[in-house]
């Protein structure tokens, strides 16, 4: 069945220093979708990307979605402690549903 | 405005009982969506409706878990009898229903325990 991979599954970070994420499609996405969800918190949406090769960015967060729309990324700038918390992608399980297929997430620990 | 509203937010029970998980739609909303969260199984999906109807059942996980909506705004998930396995955050989230592009709201979470 359709899965959506993310890696890597931890990653901790000295304040200041860069962090990507990676989110692999195992089917051609028609959007994807990325979920910020803190500490003993619940997703919260961030961004939404449909386009081919699409590139936002959200202050220091750069969203990437691949050009086949199999993969995307998640760039962020100089970390913060606030931007600690468990970064999910997601992509529709198919066009005419609202159903998302959420890739299992990278939790990030930033050192102060 | 408020967002996706569950209750109770803890549950502590004890094995065999009953447990009902409670969620409130967003205003406007037409589909609901319910969660399991585990450390070792992640963020899983139980249940979705659309429109009150169930379209997707096929993450329950058992006969022991149903999941109503009897309202365009409400939902319950029950669990009977409750077991120390079904430990774990349940989500509802909700979305205008739209499709695809549709974004999800999460509620707040209900952590329940099983003893």
């Amino acid at each position: 069945g359709q899965q959506v991979m993310q890696i890597p599954q931890y990653q901790h970070v000295q304040e200041g220093e860069d962090f990507t994420t990676y989110c692999n499609s195992s089917t051609t996405l028609s959007n994807i979708q990325w979920y910020k969800q803190r500490p003993g918190g619940h997703p919260v949406f961030l961004i939404q990307l449909v386009k081919s090769g699409e590139v936002k960015k959200q202050k220091r967060l750069t969203f990437q979605f691949g050009e086949a729309k199999k993969n995307s990324s998640l760039h962020i700038t100089a970390t913060q402690t606030t931007d600690v918390g468990t970064y999910f992608c997601a992509g529709p399980k198919s066009s005419n549903t609202g159903k998302l297929i959420f890739g299992q997430g990278t939790t990030l620990q930033v050192k102060p | 405005d408020a967002g996706v509203i569950q209750s109770p937010r803890h549950e502590v029970t004890e094995m065999g009982q009953e447990v009902t998980l409670r969620c409130k739609l967003i205003s406007g909303h037409n589909s609901l969506f319910w969660y399991r969260q585990t450390m070792m199984r992640g963020l899983e999906l139980l249940i979705y409706f659309n429109n009150n109807v169930p379209i997707d059942d096929s993450g329950m996980p058992e006969d022991r878990f149903s999941a109503k909506m009897p309202n365009a705004s409400f939902s319950t998930l029950k669990i009977q009898p409750s077991e120390p396995r079904d430990s774990a955050v349940y989500f509802c989230a909700s979305t205008t229903g739209q499709g695809y592009t549709d974004t999800q709201y999460f509620g707040p979470g209900t952590r329940l325990t099983v003893l």
